[in-house]
């Protein structure tokens, strides 16, 4: 129990355009998911939390109109990175949390703007 | 001094040998600690999870929390090549995010 998934797990994009990420509790229903981003040989930096049918918070730092966070379901969050440049390259992690306390990760996605 | 604090290694062992890792936490709040594995490209995966103080065991893993130290370990018996991965320690407070360590980077040697 308890899976996480993300879709999709790799992607590349051209500087401008605009990426889409899917984060779905497979097995459980989530109010809140979180999403983070990590660089190589770095740990996850939290960027926002999302809760179900509210306004996403960001943290210090991340662009809400740059990374669009929507929790339309107790199944699904979706990060869209929009008009991507390279230093957005990064691998995004979701995590969603059945109870107050645990935590579960998907698989991350790996984002490469050429 | 930040929230949580981690060794990030490396550490290198020897198969069989018994690992320990280590964090403190500067937070007196926290009342969840957890412990992910995370390897290469891959998403973090729940090792441990422990509500407040005490000692829990899963196999050849032990996690221990002493709240009055700040001070949380994950042992590792029997350390296979396996076993090689950032391990990241995480906290929290009841209903908010987590704060990772950044993740202690082990490497066991058959």
């Amino acid at each position: 129990g308890a899976v996480v998934s993300q879709h999709p797990s790799w992607v590349i994009c051209k500087s401008g355009t605009s990426v889409k990420i899917e984060c779905r509790s497979l097995d459980f229903q989530a109010t809140t998911m979180f999403w983070y981003r990590q660089f190589p040989k770095q740990s996850l930096m939290l960027m926002a939390t999302s809760n179900e049918g509210s306004k996403a918070t960001y943290e210090q730092g991340v662009e809400k109109d740059k990374f669009l966070i929507n929790h339309a379901s107790l199944t699904l969050s979706t990060l869209t990175v929009t008009s991507a440049h390279p230093e957005d390259s990064s691998f995004y992690i979701c995590s969603a949390r059945p109870t107050s306390d645990e935590q579960y990760f998907g698989p991350g996605t790996r984002l490469t703007v050429t | 001094q930040k929230e949580v604090e981690q060794d990030p290694g490396p550490l290198s062992v020897p198969e069989g040998a018994i690992v320990s890792l280590n964090c403190t936490y500067s937070n007196s709040a926290f009342q969840y600690f957890m412990w992910y594995r995370q390897y290469s490209r891959k998403g973090p995966e729940l090792l441990m999870y422990t509500y407040s103080s005490g000692n829990k065991e899963d196999g050849r893993f032990t996690a221990q929390v002493d709240k009055s130290s700040k001070y949380i370990s994950l042992f590792i018996r029997d350390s296979q090549p396996s076993d090689s991965a950032t391990y990241l320690c995480a906290m929290s407070r009841a209903g908010t995010a987590l704060i990772f360590g950044k993740g202690t980077t082990l490497s066991v040697s058959s």
